[in-house]
């Protein structure tokens, strides 16, 4: 399974535009990018997966290039309630496999 | 329609005993796997089961076992606790038709 490089931690005040770069050199033909957000003490929670391009939903968009080596989560005007742990995995659609890695995420604070 | 539920919330047990932790899918989810996180770290892959029959194994020693029954519910077994079996101890549900898996909140043990 692919390894994926994220930053440990990220600062962001309310209303900015936050992105999150996962670095993903070996990715695999056939995997998909996805993206979890996980609140302390609470299950993670799936927020978008893609495979290629650029993919948007509610909640955030991910921009994947041609190469597919990176990926960036955009989450638009972020709030105090966007404060939570982002983890970037790579692998097959989180809904045809029940093993999923995780790394150490990315913890978002988000400032008043 | 319920989502994922895990049993009980938080436990408290002494070195050398046993646990159980309990877990039902989301209704029509037949697969189930179970996570270990402690504090500071992703989750780390225990077991996936799928139609009741071990899909999949995490880097875990044979203290830790699972069952998946008849109605998909399924069963974490920790024998002969250790200090460092302390953690949040996840189960995610998924299916093939879905493109996430679903975790539900997490069983806190605390091992003294």
């Amino acid at each position: 399974l692919a390894k994926t490089t994220q930053p440990i931690s990220m600062d962001s005040y309310e209303g900015q535009e936050v992105n999150i770069t996962c670095s993903h050199n070996n990715i695999a033909t056939n995997d998909y990018i996805t993206w979890y957000q996980q609140f302390p003490s609470q299950g993670p929670r799936f927020i978008i997966q893609g495979y290629k391009t650029k993919v948007t939903n509610e909640v955030a968009s991910l921009f994947i290039p041609a190469d597919r080596k990176s990926s960036t989560l955009s989450l638009p005007r972020v709030s105090l309630s966007d404060t939570a742990v982002y983890y970037c995995l790579v692998g097959a659609r989180s809904g045809n496999t029940g093993k999923l890695i995780f790394g150490q995420g990315t913890t978002l604070q988000v400032k008043p | 329609d319920a989502g994922v539920t895990q049993s009980p919330t938080h436990l408290i047990k002494t070195r050398g005993q046993h646990v159980t932790l309990r877990c039902s899918p989301i209704s029509g989810h037949k697969s189930v796997s179970w996570y270990q996180q402690v504090l500071g770290q992703g989750p780390q892959f225990i077991f996936q089961y799928y139609e009741k029959e071990e899909r999949g194994r995490g880097n875990f020693p044979d203290r830790f076992s699972a069952r998946q029954f008849p109605n998909y519910s399924s069963e974490l077994n920790v024998n002969a606790l250790l200090l460092g079996d302390s953690a949040l101890y996840l189960c995610a549900s998924s299916s093939p038709g879905y493109t996430e898996a679903f975790f539900g909140q997490g069983t806190r043990l605390t091992v003294v």
